[in-house]
C-alpha cells in the first residue's frame, strides 16, 4: 500500500532551526511536495522537489533522497508564525497526491 | 474573485438531508480535487477530475458524487448524509498541463457537520 510517515507534533524555540522528517512509500513516485495549513485555514504549498538534493527559499529548504524514501523540511530562524501544521505529500505514478497526516509544530518563545 | 471559492462555509445537516458543496476557480486550471481532511487523518482524496467533462474516483468516494460541467466549477453532492461525513471538505485545483509539477491551490474549505 502507499503510506507517507511524519511526526505528530514537534517543538521549537523561536529563533532556532527545526527539521521535519518524513518518508514515504507510493507506487512510483513523481516528486514530493511540502504545504503548509495554519489552524482553521487551507493547506499552502512550500515546496517541491523531485531530485535528490537541498532546495533551499529563504528560511525554509526542503531535501529529497529518492532511493531513501525519505525528505525533510527545514525552517531556519523561527518566528512564532510559523507554529502550523505541516504536510508532507508524494506524488504517485497516476500523479495523485498522497498526504500525511500532518506535523503540528508548536513555537515557544 | 481570485483563486478558489467554496460555499457554504460551514453547515451543519439532519442526517438523511442531501447537501451540495460548491467549488469556483479562476485560474483556468483544468484540474480540480475534493478532499476531506479529518483530525489525525492526511487529507484523503474524494473525486477528482483532470477536465471539464471527467470525473474521477479518488480514496474515499462512497456517499459522494460529482460532475464539472465547465472548467470553473466542481460541486460535492453527499446523496443522503450520514455522520461519518462530518469533516472538513477542502477543493483544489492546478495546472496539469504543466507536467509532474502539480502544485495544487486550496480553496478556504468548508466545515460540515451531520447530526
Amino acid at each position: 500500500g502507499q503510506n507517507i510517515d511524519q511526526p505528530t507534533e514537534m517543538t521549537a524555540t523561536e529563533g532556532a532551526i527545526v527539521q521535519i522528517n518524513c518518508t514515504y512509500q507510493t507506487s512510483g513516485f513523481n516528486g514530493l511536495f511540502w504545504y503548509q495549513q495554519h489552524a482553521g485555514e487551507a493547506p499552502t504549498f512550500l515546496s517541491y522537489n523531485v531530485l535528490d538534493g537541498l532546495e533551499e527559499k529563504g528560511r525554509f529548504s526542503s531535501f529529497l533522497s529518492r532511493s531513501k524514501g525519505y525528505s525533510y523540511l527545514l525552517l531556519k530562524e523561527l518566528q512564532m508564525k510559523d507554529s502550523a501544521s505541516y504536510l508532507c505529500a508524494a506524488l504517485d505514478s497516476n500523479y495523485q497526491l498522497i498526504w500525511g497526516a500532518g506535523t503540528k509544530l508548536i513555537i515557544k518563545p | 474573485i481570485a483563486g478558489i471559492t467554496q460555499a457554504p462555509t460551514s453547515q451543519i445537516l439532519a442526517a438523511g438531508r442531501r447537501m451540495t458543496l460548491r467549488c469556483t476557480q479562476d485560474m483556468r486550471h483544468n484540474a480540480m480535487y475534493w478532499y476531506r481532511q479529518d483530525l489525525g487523518l492526511g487529507l484523503r482524496l474524494i473525486h477528482y477530475s483532470n477536465t471539464a467533462g471527467t470525473t474521477g474516483k479518488g480514496e474515499v468516494p462512497d456517499g459522494y458524487s460529482v460532475s464539472r460541467a465547465n472548467t470553473d466549477d466542481f460541486p460535492l453532492t453527499l446523496a443522503s448524509a450520514v455522520p461519518s461525513q462530518t469533516s472538513v471538505y477542502f477543493c483544489a485545483s492546478s495546472d496539469s498541463t504543466s507536467g509532474s509539477y502539480n502544485e495544487q491551490f486550496f480553496g478556504p474549505g468548508t466545515r460540515l457537520t451531520v447530526l
